[in-house]
């Protein structure tokens, strides 16, 4: 059973525009979630964070929305650029010991050109 | 500051042969993670550590062993390796507390099994 889900495998986007990645989750205790991007033959990088007391956080080109009550969360790059480029992870946290971290199949965004 | 280091970084094996892979981190994590990468499944953790001589089963431990003798490192062993153990592997840490929630990712490695 899938706790973090990224329903969309893929999305192009032309360069200058945004590009909307989002997130759903099922594991009511999830409590921190992160975006991770991947470039080939990289591990994953860590891009942004959100807390669940809050519902948006900013970071230059990139807003990550948490929308608690719908369980989904969504990543915001305006303006895409072509080095975006990469598989982008949904992951979460809950409270624990060790907060293991759960992670989506990724999305593979496309920033054309 | 290297991070988080994986060797090997490729690695071909027959069924049936052993082998490990070693992780080691350099900025003193008490927590360190393996997981494998496979095409639609997404990251999925293995096995994980708490901290030194500590260890406990992730979501697909099976087939896999690990050891973590010194803080530093992290060891995932195949005894006897799968076709179905071919995947790229990723060994990952993180510091102690609240705010420490980010994980530091090593490049990988790619592991197929024939």
């Amino acid at each position: 059973d899938q706790q973090v889900k990224q329903n969309s495998p893929s999305l192009s986007v032309q360069e200058g525009r945004i590009s909307i990645l989002n997130c759903d989750y099922t594991n009511s205790m999830f409590d921190y979630f992160l975006w991770y991007k991947k470039y080939p033959a990289e591990g994953p990088t860590f891009l942004i964070s959100i807390s669940s007391i809050k519902d948006k956080n900013e970071d230059g080109r990139f807003t990550v929305f948490l929308n608690k009550s719908a369980k989904h969360l969504s990543l915001h790059i305006v303006p895409s650029q072509p080095g975006d480029s990469a598989v982008y992870f949904c992951a979460a946290s809950e409270l624990g010991g060790y907060q293991k971290v759960t992670f989506g199949i990724g999305t593979k965004l496309q920033v054309i050109p | 500051n290297a991070g988080v280091t994986q060797t090997p970084k490729f690695r071909v094996l027959k069924t049936g042969q052993s082998m490990t892979l070693l992780c080691a981190q350099d900025m003193n994590h008490e927590y360190m993670y393996w997981y494998r990468q496979d095409p639609g499944m997404g990251l999925r953790l293995i096995h994980y550590s708490v901290g030194e001589g500590t260890t406990a089963k992730g979501e697909v431990p099976d087939g896999y062993n690990v050891s973590r003798l010194k803080k530093q490192n992290f060891l995932l062993g195949l005894e006897s390796a799968a076709p179905s153990q071919t995947s790229v592997y990723f060994c990952a840490s993180r510091g102690r507390g609240r705010g420490a929630n980010v994980l530091t990712f090593g490049a990988g490695s790619r592991l197929t099994v024939l």
